[in-house]
């Protein structure tokens, strides 16, 4: 079936550099844009930037620049994100999701998040 | 502070109808950009539940019914269950930001 899996929580200290893994499975992941989304404890959910899958291109979000780097291996079928300089509000779950461009017309797309991870969890503390 | 405003919770007794509002503004919905409704349910991750407004993926109940309106959509949930219980997020394209918005999430209590 088609899931995104998504790698394991992670500790670690001020400072230091993250990556997370996002797994596709049940699908070509170069066929979808792949979004990111963070929500940090008790809050909402915030739109990261995507990658587009085709070109490896990526784009963040107001707030989502310099320290945080969207990548991919389309030989593995996964996409990254990597999180250097951590900070302690960095602390968040971390959300991979598929982006559905559903035809209404042929000129007119509805793009949604149609697919998640189930997150990963980056804490970080001294 | 959210680009788009949702109720901060809303409650319901099983068997009632409620609503969720999202309000946006001219950069946004008013736009016409589409809205997007996402549920949460507690310790798990998103699911769509209403894509472009007022489509229901399948699997997801009839229940559940979205619209849209000038700066603002709304997510109705009727015959409300317990299983209803979660968070629910309003989401869509912002072009002053020039990217993909969230409301702040709305908490449903099914008393």
């Amino acid at each position: 079936q088609v899931q995104l899996v998504q790698s394991g929580s992670e500790l670690k200290k001020p400072g230091a550099s993250v990556k997370i893994s996002c797994k596709a499975s049940g699908y070509t992941i170069t066929s979808y844009a792949m979004n990111w989304v963070r929500q940090a404890p008790g809050q909402g959910l915030e739109w990261m930037g995507w990658i587009n899958t085709n070109t490896g291109n990526p784009t963040y979000a107001q707030g989502f620049t310099g320290r945080f780097v969207f990548s991919l291996d389309t030989s593995v079928s996964t996409a990254y994100l990597q999180i250097s300089s951590l900070k302690a509000e960095d602390t968040a779950v971390y959300y991979c999701a598929r982006v559905r461009a559903e035809a209404v017309t042929t000129e007119y797309y509805y793009y949604y998040m149609d697919v998640w991870g189930k997150g990963t969890t980056v804490t970080v503390s001294s | 502070q959210s680009v788009l405003t949702q109720p901060p919770s809303v409650s319901g007794a099983p068997g009632q109808r409620v609503t969720i509002s999202c309000t946006g503004s001219s950069s946004n919905i008013g736009a016409g950009y589409d809205v997007h409704w996402y549920q949460q349910l507690p310790g798990t991750a998103p699911k769509v539940l209403i894509y472009g407004n007022s489509n229901r993926p399948s699997g997801v109940p009839d229940r559940f019914s979205g619209s849209k309106s000038g700066t603002s959509a709304s997510l109705a949930i009727t015959g409300l269950q317990a299983e209803d219980e979660a968070d629910y997020y309003c989401q869509s394209y912002d072009s002053s930001l020039s990217g993909w918005v969230f409301g702040g999430g709305t908490k449903l209590t099914v008393l």
